[in-house]
């Protein structure tokens, strides 16, 4: 069985500029959560993704933005980046059930100068 | 909106002894499951524990237990046997229920296992 992936681990922009994330899910699961952790903080739900369609979104701006493919792995797009934006993003696939259990990758470091 | 407060950010412990971190959260939902993660120092986050609320036994998983009591919305994290693995950052999370919907987290309890 394999775990949850991403990638870049990490990855410096520059203000204004655009970055896609990616997540690759571990196997049998159909749903995808992606969340942004600040220094110091908890992460924080930014949307999840359910048979390609977003499921649900955090108090996240529209630059923030997604897709799930058809073999459930993901992306994470962010246009017109801020400094506030340097985070560890957090992806977490699960199964669609009632449970809520969610597997996490290893994050990818962002960081916005 | 359901809110999830850890009010120690830092705790210490040494090896071998027992150490219980707080959580208290905010909800008007009557079936919800909770979870303790540990996210080790540069190492992605695992799940320790979860509590579903209809049960009212407390979850236990080895040396790891918790005391979820539903009417004063607390479900606090007992670490048995404390081992320096166990050297982490710990997060309590809410999650609802028949969904695969978000988990609200707080903001950690950083546990460091002396020797």
């Amino acid at each position: 069985e394999t775990g949850v992936t991403q990638s870049p681990t990490h990855l410096i922009k520059t203000r204004g500029q655009q970055v896609t994330l990616r997540c690759s899910s571990q196997s049998g699961h159909n749903t995808v959560s992606w969340y942004q952790q600040a220094l110091g903080q908890g992460p924080q739900f930014i949307f999840q993704y359910y048979r390609e369609e977003e499921n649900g979104r955090g108090n996240f701006p529209p630059r923030f933005s997604g897709l799930q493919f058809p073999n459930y792995s993901s992306e994470l797009n962010v246009n017109a980046l801020e400094l506030d934006d340097s985070a560890l993003y957090l992806c977490a696939s699960s199964f669609w059930q009632a449970d809520n259990e969610q597997f996490f990758g290893p994050g990818t470091r962002l960081t916005v100068l | 909106a359901q809110t999830v407060t850890q009010s120690q950010p830092e705790m210490s412990v040494q090896e071998a002894e027992t150490v219980t971190l707080s959580c208290t959260y905010d909800t008007s939902e009557n079936n919800y499951y909770l979870f303790w993660y540990k996210q080790p120092p540069s190492r992605q986050m695992i799940l320790v524990i979860r509590q579903e609320a209809y049960k009212q036994q407390n979850a236990t998983e080895n040396r790891f237990s918790v005391n979820f009591q539903k009417a004063a919305k607390s479900f606090s994290l007992k670490i048995s046997d404390s081992q320096l693995g166990d050297t982490a950052m710990y997060f309590c999370a809410f999650g609802r229920s028949n969904s695969g919907y978000a988990l609200n987290f707080g903001k950690g309890t950083s546990l460091l296992v002396t020797p």
